[in-house]
């Protein structure tokens, strides 16, 4: 049964400090797309990849986020400084982007609190 | 721009009900639309999708139809059981892009 794993599922940081999340994709998918979820904004995309190469990030705040895709099995986000209003719960999803229905599948989540 | 509006929840029912979550959206051209549930703790799932007008999607006893003149995707279940506790966020896809445009979502809570 094939899954995005995500990790950490948890996190606790201090305001400052450099957060790193990582998610490897299902095996095959070409896409990677991030999420945060809050319960005043809902559900954000903050990046998107196609083959490793972002298409999209005008969702991430740039002065202190990054997104990359070193290899096809692994995707990061990385948050540095990072400050109290970055707590959420981060997805990432993948798929494959023969159409634009095609399903993307969600890993669980890292859980982000940041101090 | 692309949006998507879901009835404020949450919604709570005994078992064997009837379920409807109400779903609008606004939308450049012609979006697929989507409903994903998202279990306690855990990630989204797609329940369902329909790619143009009249089409329905359905899936574990779940259905939805694609209607473009009231630009809508209700979600409906005729017996809803406990396990479909969650919440259901509604969402399109819209242009040659995955970008995913999801509504705020819709907690149900099911009741024995």
């Amino acid at each position: 049964d094939a899954r995005v794993t995500q990790t950490p599922r948890h996190k606790v940081t201090e305001m400052g400090q450099e957060v790193t999340m990582r998610c490897q994709p299902i095996l095959g998918h070409n896409t990677v797309f991030w999420y945060r979820q809050t319960m005043m904004q809902g559900l954000e995309l903050l990046a998107y990849f196609r083959n490793r190469a972002p298409l999209d990030d005008s969702g991430m705040p740039k002065d202190r986020f990054s997104a990359e895709m070193p290899d096809a099995t692994l995707a990061t986000l990385k948050i540095q400084p990072s400050e109290p209003r970055d707590s959420a719960v981060y997805f990432c999803a993948s798929g494959l982007s023969t159409t634009s229905t095609d399903t993307q599948y969600f890993g669980p989540g890292t859980r982000l609190t940041v101090l | 721009g692309n949006s998507v509006t879901q009835m404020e929840g949450p919604v709570t029912l005994s078992e064997e009900a009837f379920l409807t979550i109400n779903c609008t959206y606004t939308a450049t051209g012609y979006p697929s639309l989507f409903w994903y549930v998202q279990y306690p703790g855990e990630g989204l799932q797609l329940l369902l999708k329909a790619t143009k007008a009249d089409d329905k999607g359905s899936n574990k006893g779940f259905e939805a139809t694609y209607r473009k003149e009231t630009t809508s995707f209700h979600l409906e279940k005729g017996s809803v059981q406990v396990s479909d506790s969650a919440v259901y966020f509604c969402a399109l896809i819209s242009g040659g892009y995955n970008k995913l445009i999801f509504g705020a979502g819709t907690r149900l809570a099911v009741h024995p």
